[in-house]
């Protein structure tokens, strides 16, 4: 099977601008998870899709957003990009998500760099 | 709420040690809890996935302990290799009867082996 793929991996945007990171779960999983990870505050949970619906949704401002298709791909966006929004955003796709035994995995990141 | 602390930060050894990273967390209450590896600049490769009901979990040289209790896991790298240098996170998967909860990440501690 192929792994979890995120596009593009590196992104440079300026202040104000918005952007949008795409994820595509291994084929069957239903869960897609976005996390954002920065020197300072490490990896944080930004929100979880399952079956298209937001099942949960960590400590973000609303700038912060997202949406899953009915394949299971998921996009998210964050609107007037502020410097504090360089970061890595990882997104991570299990069969039954967050709350199960099951373990995630993880794609590659999208290095998000805001000038 | 669950917050999980990982000591050390950062650990250097010379290749061929045995050597332990520590994982604490504050509430007991969780589903499992996992061990991660992140490479520079790179995202998560799922390392081992222990249950909450279960005490330990073993994948080749990496050993991983989990007592609940304390709000504790070890994991266990026996004869560290160069290639075992990454970043190494826990995270715990909160338990929650009646809805989904986050998962929650450590710092990371900052592996270098040194040939």
């Amino acid at each position: 099977k192929a792994g979890v793929t995120q596009t593009p991996r590196y992104l440079i945007k300026t202040r104000g601008q918005q952007v949008t990171l795409s994820c595509s779960p291994i084929s069957g999983h239903r869960s897609v998870s976005w996390y954002q990870q920065t020197p300072g505050q490490g990896l944080q949970f930004l929100f979880e899709y399952f079956s298209e619906t937001q099942r949960n949704k960590g400590n973000f401002p609303g700038r912060f957003s997202g949406r899953q298709f009915s394949n299971s791909r998921s996009e998210m966006n964050v609107s007037t990009l502020e410097l504090g929004d360089s970061a890595l955003y990882l997104c991570a796709s299990s069969y039954r998500g967050q709350g199960t035994e099951e373990t995630q995995y993880f794609g590659p990141g999208t290095r998000l760099l805001v000038l | 709420k669950q917050e999980v602390t990982q000591i050390p930060a950062a650990l250097s050894v010379p290749e061929g040690e045995n050597l332990v990273l520590n994982c604490s967390f504050t509430d007991s209450a969780i589903y499992n809890l996992q061990w991660f590896r992140q490479d520079p600049g790179k995202g998560l490769t799922s390392l081992l996935l222990i249950q909450s009901s279960q005490r330990e979990q073993t994948s080749g040289r990496l050993n991983a302990s989990l007592d609940k209790s304390s709000g504790r896991s070890t994991l266990y790298i026996a004869a560290s290799q160069p290639g075992d240098s990454a970043t190494y996170l826990c995270a715990v998967s909160p338990y929650r009867k009646t809805s989904y909860d986050k998962v929650i990440f450590g710092p990371g501690t900052s592996l270098s082996v040194i040939p």
